[in-house]
């Protein structure tokens, strides 16, 4: 079945520091790939996706680009804030079910 | 355009209780998936409903049953709680299947 291994965290990281939260696949075909934030008492918010091969996917400076030969979609930011401080969750979505999760990354930025 | 609602927003329950969560999905949306999370497990998915029909199924006992009405609303049920079942329930609805999800805040039940 479908799976995702993300990086554990809490990865902690100061004000204006660059940030790379890791995820690898395994899906059957070529699903697209999505990255959800979960702010404290939220619930999740897709940041940003990408569906197919190379695809790069971006939103409020955060970026991945979809890896087909490494099976990777790793989220990637230039100076984080401490507004960025969340938990993130990598997603591929074959469309054959529902997403499946990774265990999520706890994002803790201090000032 | 209003976001997927989820009531209630807070739940405290009794072991051996019968508890009903509601989802409303956004307006013109047919697709609605429910998940529990909880610290342990993560994000865990526990069924998916199109036109009123339970499309997909996670491994969840029956005590967790789902329902999706014509409106595309959809209510989840649990019963005989355990004190496991304390978690996060999220509802995420799409315009068809496979496409986009949003998710609502979420309804936080807590079995004592």
């Amino acid at each position: 079945g479908d799976s995702v291994t993300q990086m554990e965290g809490p990865v902690t990281l100061s004000e204006e520091a660059f940030l790379t939260i890791n995820c690898t696949y395994t899906a059957t075909g070529y699903p697209s790939l999505f990255w959800y934030v979960q702010y404290p008492g939220e619930g999740l918010q897709l940041l940003l996706k990408a569906t197919k091969a190379d695809d790069k996917g971006s939103n409020k400076g955060f970026e991945a680009t979809y890896r087909k030969e490494t099976t990777s979609f790793h989220l990637e930011k230039g100076s984080v804030q401490v507004s960025d401080s969340a938990v993130y969750f990598c997603a591929p979505d074959t469309g054959r079910r529902a997403l499946t999760f990774g265990s999520g990354t706890r994002l803790q930025v201090q000032p | 355009k209003a976001g997927v609602t989820q009531t209630p927003r807070y739940l405290i329950k009794t072991r051996g209780q019968q508890v009903t969560l509601s989802c409303s999905p956004i307006s013109g949306h047919r697709s609605v998936s429910w998940y529990q999370q909880t610290p342990g497990q993560g994000l865990q998915f526990l069924f998916e409903y199109f036109s009123e029909t339970q499309r997909n199924k996670g491994n969840f006992p029956g005590r967790f049953s789902g329902r999706q009405f014509s409106n595309s609303r959809s209510e989840m049920n649990v019963s005989t709680l355990e004190l496991g079942d304390s978690a996060l329930y999220l509802c995420a609805s799409s315009l068809y299947v496979n496409t986009e999800a949003f998710f609502g805040q979420g309804t936080r039940l807590t079995v004592v």
